[in-house]
């Protein structure tokens, strides 16, 4: 079946720090992919997405790319706030939408 | 334009009752999927629903089921809770006609504690 497997956290960094954290995935077909944030009793949030291979979604400052030879989708961004402290989420969606996700990396940003 | 609407947004029940969440879709979408998130995990699948069928499932045992109406909104069912289903529960809607690549909006979700 379908998995998404992301960097344990939880990432403590401190503001304007390099951000990434990476994700993997198995998939049979050609899936779509997303990372999501989710805030502090919050429901999620499309961050990003990524439709086919060498696909790039950008979004206030991060970026991840879709990598079909190592089935990787890393999360970056170049200079973090303490705006961006949030639980992420990797997670591809297969043709009739179901999505599997990831079980999501904890990011701490402090001043 | 309304997103995802879910209700309630918290309850409590007791061991061995039944729950009913309701969930309406963004303006425009026909399809829905329900999604339980334990405290610290990832989002599981539940079950997704489309022209009031449901058409898949994820791996959750006969207690859950769901209903999808005319309008598209759905209500997940639950029976005979156990303490394990204490969860956030989210519903997420889509547009089927664009295939995979859809994005998926998710509601606030509904937060059930068993006591």
């Amino acid at each position: 079946g379908n998995s998404v497997t992301q960097m344990e956290g939880p990432v403590t960094l401190s503001e304007e720090a390099f951000l990434t954290i990476n994700c993997t995935y198995t998939a049979t077909g050609y899936p779509s992919l997303f990372w999501y944030v989710q805030y502090p009793g919050e429901g999620l949030q499309l961050l990003l997405k990524a439709t086919k291979a060498d696909d790039k979604g950008s979004n206030k400052g991060f970026e991840a790319t879709y990598r079909k030879e190592t089935t990787s989708f890393h999360l970056e961004k170049g200079s973090v706030q303490v705006s961006d402290s949030a639980v992420y989420f990797c997670a591809l969606s297969v043709p009739a939408g179901k999505s599997t996700f990831g079980d999501g990396t904890t990011l701490t940003v402090k001043p | 334009d309304a997103g995802v609407t879910q209700s309630p947004t918290h309850l409590i029940k007791t061991r061995g009752q039944q729950v009913t969440l309701r969930c309406s879709p963004k303006s425009g979408h026909d399809t829905v999927s329900w999604y339980q998130q334990a405290l610290g995990q990832g989002p599981q699948f539940i079950f997704q629903y489309y022209e009031e069928e449901e058409r898949q499932r994820g791996n959750f045992p006969d207690r859950f089921s769901g209903h999808q109406f005319p309008n598209y909104s759905s209500e997940l069912n639950v029976n005979a809770l156990l303490l394990g289903d204490s969860a956030l529960y989210l519903c997420a809607s889509s547009f089927a006609a664009t295939g995979a690549g859809n994005t998926i909006y998710f509601g606030e979700g509904s937060w059930l504690t068993v006591v």
